[in-house]
């Protein structure tokens, strides 16, 4: 099973500002990587596939990077609506496996 | 606009049975895969299974193989989980999702609202 372990688990930031939640995977997963936010009562929603492909619809102030093992989702510029729940998940193994989530929360 | 309406769920004793369907609108569904994940406090997201848009691909967690089977019927557009043994460790909020591939990936950029399965005596 391929481990997926997102830092931090909390990140407090200003709206306006920048926020860079992190994935890392125990094993390569190439650019298999998506990214969901999810909101309190909510089912996720996909933001990033391919580890830098916006999903229809997301703002452009939603960016990712990385590859192999190690994965960034950036906020350019956060808005109220940005604070929530991020996950990664690889989906290069037939075992998909989702992180445990970084909480973006207003400092 | 699409839409996946989760149902079926409810309280289960430990052993027993129970199927989850999935009502697909707003899209051609054959031509996509699809995937059950699962949501617990306490263990996050988990995927749970997936299947292609033929039936001709299908995976499953290690948690729930032999278990857990699922399926689609093109003609109804819609999908299920069904779920014999059920533990304690299979109580969660379940999800249906679209893949955003035809084959079967992992990407899910659709998702039901869920369905709340409950395993206690």
């Amino acid at each position: 099973e391929i481990v997926m372990t997102q830092s931090p688990a909390t990140l407090s930031v200003s709206p306006g500002e920048r926020a860079t939640l992190s994935c890392r995977a125990s094993q390569s997963v190439s650019n298999n990587l998506a990214w969901y936010q999810q909101k309190p009562g909510q089912a996720p929603r996909l933001l990033i596939y391919g580890a830098s492909t916006r999903a229809t619809g997301i703002p452009a102030r939603f960016s990712g990077s990385g590859s192999g093992t190690e994965f960034t989702l950036t906020i350019s510029s956060l808005q109220s609506e940005d604070f929530a729940v991020y996950y990664c998940q690889q989906y290069n193994n037939w075992l998909r496996t989702f992180g445990q989530g970084t909480k973006l929360e207003i400092k | 606009e699409v839409q996946l309406v989760e149902s079926g769920g409810g309280l289960v004793q430990p052993g027993r049975s129970l199927r989850l369907s999935c009502a697909a609108s707003g899209f051609t569904f054959d031509d996509y895969a699809m995937h059950w994940v699962r949501q617990t406090p306490g263990k996050g997201l988990e995927w749970v299974s997936g299947i292609s848009w033929n039936s001709g691909s299908i995976d499953y967690a290690d948690s729930v193989k032999g278990r857990f089977t699922i399926s689609r019927d093109n003609a109804k557009n819609s999908l299920y989980l069904q779920m014999n043994s059920l533990g304690a460790e299979d109580t969660a909020l379940y999800y249906c999702a679209r893949d955003i591939f035809t084959v079967l990936r992992g990407v899910a950029d659709y998702w039901g609202q869920g369905s709340l399965v409950t395993v206690s005596s």
